[in-house]
């Protein structure tokens, strides 16, 4: 139980294209889903959090309006970067959680690996 | 098949002692492993990381530890505080890869 899909796993596309990853819970309902993108060989940096039917929120540092997040139901969450460009290329990976009360798991997708030419 | 296990769900420990975490993986071809902490209600936070060509790797109270024939590594915590109680996540990456696969966690309970 507590898979979350992530979709697409990987994409290639023209600078200036706008990408749209999918995070999807599916066998159970989640509340809070987060966003990370991670560098090569380093941590994993949380871009923003995001509940069902309320605007995410976004870490230091993280163009709202160039990662759009939409959380509209609660098994799915998505993350559009619009305009992408090169250095937007990275490792995306999305986790959900069950519920908002306290120590309950984060289950996190396989990850996306967005390539900008 | 999972690739990255930790086998304890959860783990307690007693205040000033050692918490000793442990990781087990399965691809010969990971080459780079990391520790993560969470607590609830936000993302996992990076720890500490080793190389495979190292054996140990040092940070504060933390130390992680690398048998790459065992294919084994732990996170030693010392001495245990109220504050590390949370989540510890272990994952892993490959070679030429960026994808970092995660264990599915031991949560920690550091008790007074």
């Amino acid at each position: 139980g507590a898979v979350v899909s992530q979709h697409p796993s990987r994409v290639i596309c023209k600078s200036g294209t706008s990408v749209k990853i999918e995070c999807r819970s599916l066998d159970f309902q989640a509340t809070t889903m987060f966003w990370y993108r991670q560098f090569p060989k380093k941590s994993l940096m949380l871009m923003a959090t995001s509940n069902e039917g309320s605007k995410a929120t976004y870490e230091q540092g993280v163009e709202k309006d160039k990662f759009l997040i939409n959380h509209a139901s609660l098994t799915l969450s998505t993350l559009t970067v619009t305009s992408a460009h090169p250095e937007d290329s990275s490792f995306y990976i999305c986790s959900a959680q069950t519920s908002s009360r306290v120590n309950q798991p984060q289950h996190f997708g396989d990850g996306t690996r967005l390539s900008i030419l | 098949d999972q690739q990255v296990k930790q086998n304890s769900p959860s783990l307690s420990v007693q205040e000033g002692r050692i918490s000793i975490l442990n990781c087990d993986y399965t691809n010969s071809m990971f080459d780079y492993f990391l520790w993560y902490k969470k607590y609830p209600a936000e993302g996992p936070t990076f720890l500490i990381s080793i190389s495979s060509i190292k054996d140990k790797n040092e940070d504060g109270r933390f130390t992680v530890f690398l048998n790459k024939s065992a294919k084994h590594l732990s996170l030693h915590i010392v001495p245990s505080q109220p504050g590390d109680s949370a989540v510890y996540f272990c994952a892993a990456s490959a070679i030429r890869d960026d994808k970092i696969i995660f264990g599915k966690g031991t949560r920690l309970h550091i008790l007074p």
